[in-house]
């Protein structure tokens, strides 16, 4: 019920190209799904977040798009460029939760060939 | 920088020393977590304090103690570590509790020997 499954492991994409990551989650109290970025030597940096009351976010070339139906939701890279290569987390958490807890799902990692 | 400032970047230590691990914001957060992040596995959640109380222990071993002085520090206090516990510390903060966000330090590289 807490965990949140994330795939690929690994994804590589010509530049130009498209990446997507998928994750599922199975308790249906998250309301807020966030997408982490992690370069090599640095920690996870928020990337984009969502919440269920919407359908899809876009914030430059990176959109979620999110389906509480099928309790999915996924990261769309467009035009990937070689220095978007790292390593990405979802993440969900329930706003209602005292601890304000991060579930985070196994992490992708993404290299963009030139 | 991020905000949240962890020393040292990396450390060894041997099984039997006793070393700390720091973690220092000033974004005026009130949530700070410590996280274990070892190869190909999810992130760890260890700790959680809120307003400088503990309020998640996530079933970790007696020899990782965490301190919070203040909402802008956090301390993980290490001792008679094993091999398997070198990993990736992640230290985090977040304006709230149960509203995400979470802001990352660079974490520190610990090695056990």
């Amino acid at each position: 019920q807490q965990q949140v499954k994330q795939s690929p492991q690994s994804l590589i994409v010509q530049k130009g190209g498209i990446s997507i990551i998928n994750c599922a989650y199975e308790n249906t109290a998250f309301d807020y799904f966030p997408w982490y970025q992690q370069f090599p030597g640095k920690g996870p940096a928020l990337l984009i977040a969502i919440r269920p009351d919407v359908s899809e976010k876009k914030e430059g070339r990176f959109t979620i798009s999110f389906n509480k139906s099928a309790k999915q939701f996924s990261l769309h890279i467009m035009d990937s460029q070689p220095g978007d290569s790292a390593t990405y987390f979802c993440a969900a958490s329930r706003s209602s939760s005292n601890t304000g807890k991060l579930i985070f799902g196994q992490g992708t990692t993404l290299q963009v060939k030139p | 920088e991020t905000g949240v400032t962890q020393t040292p970047r990396h450390l060894v230590m041997g099984m039997t020393n006793k070393k700390s691990l720091k973690c220092e914001q000033h974004l005026g957060h009130n949530a700070m977590y410590w996280y274990k992040q070892s190869a190909k596995k999810p992130l760890e959640l260890m700790f959680v304090y809120s307003l400088e109380e503990r309020v998640e222990n996530n079933s970790v071993p007696s020899r990782f103690s965490p301190e919070c002085p203040n909402s802008s520090h956090l301390f993980l206090h290490l001792h008679t570590l094993q091999p398997e516990d070198s990993a990736l510390y992640l230290c985090a903060s977040s304006p709230d509790r149960g509203l995400g966000g979470y802001t990352f330090g660079s974490g520190t590289r610990l090695t056990v020997v």
